[in-house]
């Protein structure tokens, strides 16, 4: 599975837009870039995903490069329950169907009143 | 809809003991994944289960196994506990018919210490 790269923290300010990165440089072809969140004890939260467009949703929007070797997730109005761990996976298919996500270690994502 | 539900949400247990979790995916999902985090090496994949049949598995020892039954409901088992297998245990659910353009949900987990 292709390795990601995320910073291990980060701040943001309430109200801002929180702009979390990603590299993934040995992405192949037919590879979604998948972002999941996890609030302290809690299981993870599906975000968004996307191959190689631009994806938004009611949630967050998810920019790919054009290369497809790094992305950036945008929370365009963080609150203070966006405070959690974000995960950036890039997801292949083993066999048909298979379903298996590789978790790095996430950012830390700490919204500030 | 409900959720993935994971039964039970905390669990005890001493070393040498076997335990079982269990997880309920969402209606019409097929698909079950089971997934162990610490805090020393994060998420890591156990195994997935389709159609009462592992599909895949990962890099865990024989002592971490697991079934499925007909209605998608899963279980999985540590046999010979050891202290190094407190963990938060999560089951993930999904359709399971596409490749990687599918959605995973999480139940919210089995904290499991063992003393």
């Amino acid at each position: 599975d292709a390795k990601t790269t995320q910073p291990p923290s980060m701040d943001c300010a309430e109200g801002r837009a929180a702009n979390l990165p990603c590299n993934h440089s040995t992405i192949s072809g037919n590879e979604y870039v998948y972002w999941y969140r996890q609030i302290h004890s809690q299981g993870p939260q599906y975000i968004i995903h996307g191959l190689k467009n631009n994806e938004t949703n009611e949630m967050a929007s998810l920019i790919i490069t054009e290369d497809r070797k790094s992305s950036t997730l945008i929370l365009p109005h963080a609150t203070l329950r966006d405070t959690a761990v974000y995960y950036c996976i890039v997801r292949v298919s083993i066999i048909q169907g298979a379903q298996k996500l590789v978790f790095g270690q996430g950012t830390r994502l700490t919204i500030n009143p | 809809k409900a959720g993935v539900t994971q039964t039970p949400r905390y669990l005890i247990k001493t070393r040498g003991q076997q335990v079982t979790l269990s997880c309920s995916p969402i209606s019409g999902h097929r698909s079950v994944s089971w997934y162990q985090q610490t805090p020393g090496q994060g998420l890591q994949f156990l195994f997935e289960y389709f159609s009462e049949t592992q599909r895949n598995k990962g890099n865990f020892p024989g002592r971490f196994s697991g079934r499925q039954f007909s209605n998608s409901r899963s279980e999985m088992n540590v046999s010979t506990l050891e202290l190094g297998d407190s963990a938060l245990y999560l089951c993930a659910s999904s359709p399971g018919t596409e490749s990687t353009n599918e959605k995973l949900f999480f139940g919210s987990g089995t904290q499991l210490s063992v003393l």
